[in-house]
């Protein structure tokens, strides 16, 4: 185990649903990021909250919505999805400079 | 545009063998790159981390080169063994967060008994 806990593992939703993914570490780390993996694709960041301040990919819709509210927790909320948002979330944390990520284990999101 | 490519999508050796895998970048200047491997299904772990200004860099049966002229790194696996299988992610950071670095698709190594 790496330090960073995802839940869900695996999440089924609906394009009309709304749903949370949850990231949590307690490695004393104080930058989080999200991440986006498909199929045959390299990984994409989304989102990074480093110190309290947010940056963000201008590329990543608005049905994602990010939400830090320490910086042990980390949410991914999402609404109105479409299919081709299925793919690994992965969580991510390191100190601010630091030279390694800790990865969590990922949500598998399928839309339906 | 910033550009990573690593060398084939899947290398199938033998057991026994060293697997050579090949991170090429352009229009970057990274501080360090990095080596994480990805099981199916989990997250990247990190493995290794080389700076700009380092040649090379070894961990038990794993080595690191990076040459910033030609903006490679090799990565190579000696008396490779089954368990070694899996997908080899590079990534590229210019020197600020390590979770902002730059990922290339990776290669899926096969190590056959």
């Amino acid at each position: 185990e790496t330090g960073v806990t995802q839940t869900p593992r695996h999440l089924v939703m609906g394009m009309t649903n709304k749903k949370s993914l949850k990231c949590e570490q307690h490695l004393g780390h104080n930058a989080m990021y999200w991440y986006k993996q498909s199929a045959k694709k390299p990984l994409e960041l989304m989102f990074v909250y480093s110190l309290e301040e947010r940056v963000e990919n201008n590329s990543v819709p608005s049905r994602f919505s990010p939400e830090c509210p320490n910086s042990s927790h980390l949410f991914l909320h999402l609404h109105t999805l479409q299919p081709e948002d299925s793919a690994l979330y992965l969580c991510a944390s390191s100190t601010t400079g630091g030279t390694e990520a800790f990865f969590g284990q990922g949500t598998r999101l399928t839309v339906v | 545009s910033q550009k990573i490519e690593q060398n084939s999508e899947a290398l199938n050796i033998q057991e026994g063998k060293t697997a050579t895998l090949t991170c090429n970048y352009t229009n970057y200047s990274p501080a360090y790159l990095q080596w994480y491997r990805q099981d199916p299904g989990r997250g990247p772990v990190f493995l290794l981390l080389i700076r700009e200004n380092e040649k090379e860099k070894r961990k038990e049966r794993l080595k690191v080169t990076f040459d910033t002229t030609l903006k490679q790194s090799l990565f190579h696996i000696t008396a490779s063994q089954p368990a070694d299988s899996a997908t080899y992610l590079c990534a590229l950071d210019l020197g600020t967060n390590a979770g902002k670095s730059t990922f290339g698709d990776g290669t899926t190594l096969t190590v056959k008994p």
